[in-house]
């Protein structure tokens, strides 16, 4: 019964390849997100999405491309990975009217080599 | 000038220490206040939550916030080493629907 689910928790590939990871929220919250987390720890927000709708599209490579085919999912396609691509991919989802407290995933660790 | 800045640390502390753990913000249009906490290889997991300048209670953590000077703090009493992880603050804007993180303060309590 995991509430913010993504598949799959580790990814290694080489670089050129298109890879996708997969996301689910079983909380019935209306907003997910997709963050990028660095060596350093700092979480970046990339992609937002209310009720399928994408809401914030940060400065992000267009190798990067979310998709939203209902409201409890939320996928990270990124073609033409790079080694720069590697880190730690988190999914998130939050309900509006909850001032904006997310719930996390465990993580995607991507390694590109 | 980031708009939410944190002290990275790291910061390492005895067994029972108060730890008190800020982050700095510029945008007065934050209106709601979180931490997480982020264990190694874990994802964030949501802490404390308040929206009004003043304290906020929960067991050995206290939450803090002073919107006059855009600055929020988190407290730990007694802290122990289980408490050890990344604590990251979070900064909501209803308008632009966006959770902007500090860099995140790794702490380690030592037994």
């Amino acid at each position: 019964d995991t509430a913010v689910s993504q598949t799959p928790k580790y990814l290694v590939t080489q670089m050129g390849n298109d890879k996708s990871i997969k996301c689910e929220q079983n909380l019935g919250h209306d907003t997910m997100y997709w963050y990028k987390q660095d060596s350093k720890k700092f979480l970046k927000i990339m992609f937002s999405y209310n009720n399928k709708e994408l809401i914030i599209n940060e400065t992000v490579p267009n190798r990067f491309s979310p998709k939203s085919p209902d409201k409890a999912h939320l996928n990270l396609h990124i073609n033409s990975l790079e080694l720069g691509d590697s880190a730690v991919y988190f999914c998130a989802s939050s309900q509006v009217e909850a001032g904006g407290s997310a719930f996390f995933g465990q993580g995607t660790r991507l390694t590109v080599v | 000038q980031k708009e939410v800045e944190q002290d990275p640390g790291p910061l390492s502390v005895p067994e029972g220490a108060i730890v008190s753990l800020n982050c700095t913000y510029s945008n007065s249009a934050f209106q709601y206040f979180m931490w997480y906490r982020q264990y190694s290889r874990k994802g964030p997991e949501l802490l404390m939550y308040t929206y009004s300048s003043g304290n906020k209670e929960d067991g050995r953590f206290t939450a803090q916030v002073d919107k006059s000077s855009k600055y929020i703090s988190l407290f730990i009493r007694d802290s122990q080493p289980s408490d050890s992880a990344t604590y990251l603050c979070a900064l909501y804007s209803g308008s632009a629907r966006q959770l902007t993180f500090g860099s995140g303060t790794q702490l380690t309590v030592l037994p």
